[in-house]
């Protein structure tokens, strides 16, 4: 059971790239969500998708889009990328079904913008 | 404004004594609360949670305090042992949810032989 996965593991772009992080789960969950890590700062949420077919801002949404393709989905994009989008991603899932949730990450994502 | 804060970047812990991690918030309004654990490389874990019916709940080794009074949660893990060693997160959420967990900067966790 490989639970949240990610992918690439890593990726360094230059400034004004594109690119779209990739996420699946494979527990059949309703929520997902978009997370990233940074020093000092813990995780923040970028953006979630509460069911299939919704998508909301989160707490750092400015730069990203996000598509949730179906169920098991849910992909992070940067338009075009800056130095402060430098970070560790990480996609996570739950049930979804109200309060007292354990959210499940994947292993994570590390980008570097130069 | 951080509405969770984890004061203490690292906390240093001999193999069989208590670790105890420190978590404060400002938002009256939580009424969930989480801990999570990081290895390097992976994504954090689920450990342990409470909610503010509770002040203490516990799950082996791992106990969960919470004070709503001083808006205060601690974990205390006895006794620490070297695969304790991990970035230790609380978070805390309104009614709403999962989808409204905020998350507190991390405390490192070192646990010497």
């Amino acid at each position: 059971n490989a639970g949240v996965t990610q992918t690439p593991k890593f990726q360094v772009l230059k400034t004004g790239q594109s690119m779209t992080l990739q996420c699946a789960q494979d527990m059949n969950h309703n929520s997902m969500y978009w997370y990233r890590q940074d020093p000092g700062m813990g995780l923040r949420l970028i953006y979630y998708s509460a069911s299939e077919g919704t998508t909301d801002k989160g707490e750092v949404p400015n730069g990203y889009n996000v598509s949730r393709l179906n169920k098991r989905e849910f992909s992070l994009r940067l338009e075009s990328a800056a130095p402060s989008q430098t970070s560790v991603y990480f996609c996570a899932s739950s049930w979804g079904q109200g309060t007292n949730e354990k959210l499940f990450f994947g292993s994570g994502t590390q980008l570097s913008v130069l | 404004d951080q509405q969770v804060k984890q004061n203490s970047p690292s906390l240093s812990v001999q193999e069989g004594r208590i670790s105890i991690l420190n978590c404060d918030y400002t938002n009256s309004m939580f009424d969930y609360f989480l801990w999570y654990k990081k290895y390097p490389a992976e994504g954090p874990t689920f450990l342990i949670s409470i909610s503010s019916i509770k002040d203490k709940n516990e799950d082996g080794r791992f106990t969960v305090f919470l004070n709503k009074s001083a808006k205060h949660l601690s974990l205390h893990i006895v006794p620490s042992q070297p695969g304790d060693s991990a970035v230790y997160f609380c978070a805390a959420s309104v009614f709403q949810g999962a989808q409204k967990l905020v998350f507190g900067q991390g405390t490192r966790l070192t646990i010497n032989p």
